[in-house]
């Protein structure tokens, strides 16, 4: 099992440019989120999919758009890239959305710069 | 969005040092604390999954405790080795947010 994979793992944008970012896991879970990690913060939640067909906001949606494709992929676009996007971003699933006793499992992240 | 705080920021120890660090959340409607470790150029993955107040978790020579009355979790490794250098996250479901809020992380470097 590759568990959670993301594609690309690296990224160059210029300011406006946009870009979507890849993931899938193959361990049948329901559950998947996209986070940002940035120096000195913790991981932030951009958008979760509860379940195959429903996307919701999460802390930091603005600037993101996603869709979950099917139960495997769920991807997040940048529509129009803004230096303050560039960040690490995580993709990561779980058996049971909203569940608190699950854990996450990540994929490795792709590092986002935005000149 | 409720607060989890991490400290220290940093550590730097010697191999066979025991260290510990602490995560403090939010300990009102609390449901779930999780430990991640997180090593450089690789995927964080879940250490613990800690529930009820009193809780005491171990892995190896890794171990957390959890309170859950006044919003801490103590993460413990002894004997510190190289290969534990990583940066290690908390995260709670609790404070009425019904998703998981991650700390900003702890990193230990572990010197030969």
């Amino acid at each position: 099992n590759a568990g959670v994979t993301q594609t690309p793992k690296f990224q160059v944008l210029k300011t406006g440019q946009s870009m979507t970012l890849q993931c899938a896991q193959d361990m049948n879970h329901n559950s998947m989120y996209w986070y940002r990690q940035d120096p000195g913060m913790g991981l932030r939640l951009i958008y979760y999919s509860a379940s195959e067909g429903t996307t919701d906001k999460g802390e930091v949606p603005n600037g993101y758009n996603v869709s979950r494709l099917n139960k495997r992929e769920f991807s997040l676009r940048l529509e129009s890239a803004a230096p303050s996007q560039t960040s690490v971003y995580f993709c990561a699933s779980s058996e049971v959305g909203d569940d608190p006793y699950n854990e996450q499992f990540f994929g490795p992240g792709t590092r986002l710069t935005v000149l | 969005i409720l607060n989890v705080e991490q400290s220290p920021q940093s550590l730097h120890v010697q191999e066979g040092d025991s260290t510990n660090f602490t995560c403090s959340f939010p300990s009102s409607n609390f449901y779930a604390l999780h430990w991640y470790r997180w090593e450089t150029a690789k995927s964080p993955e879940a250490l613990f999954v800690m529930t009820l107040n009193g809780d005491e978790k171990k892995k190896g020579r890794i171990s957390a405790t959890l309170n859950t009355k006044e919003g801490y979790s103590y993460l413990y490794i002894k004997g510190s080795q190289p290969e534990d250098s990583a940066t290690y996250l908390c995260a709670c479901f609790s404070g009425g947010y019904n998703k998981l809020i991650f700390g900003a992380g702890t990193r230990l470097a572990v010197h030969p």
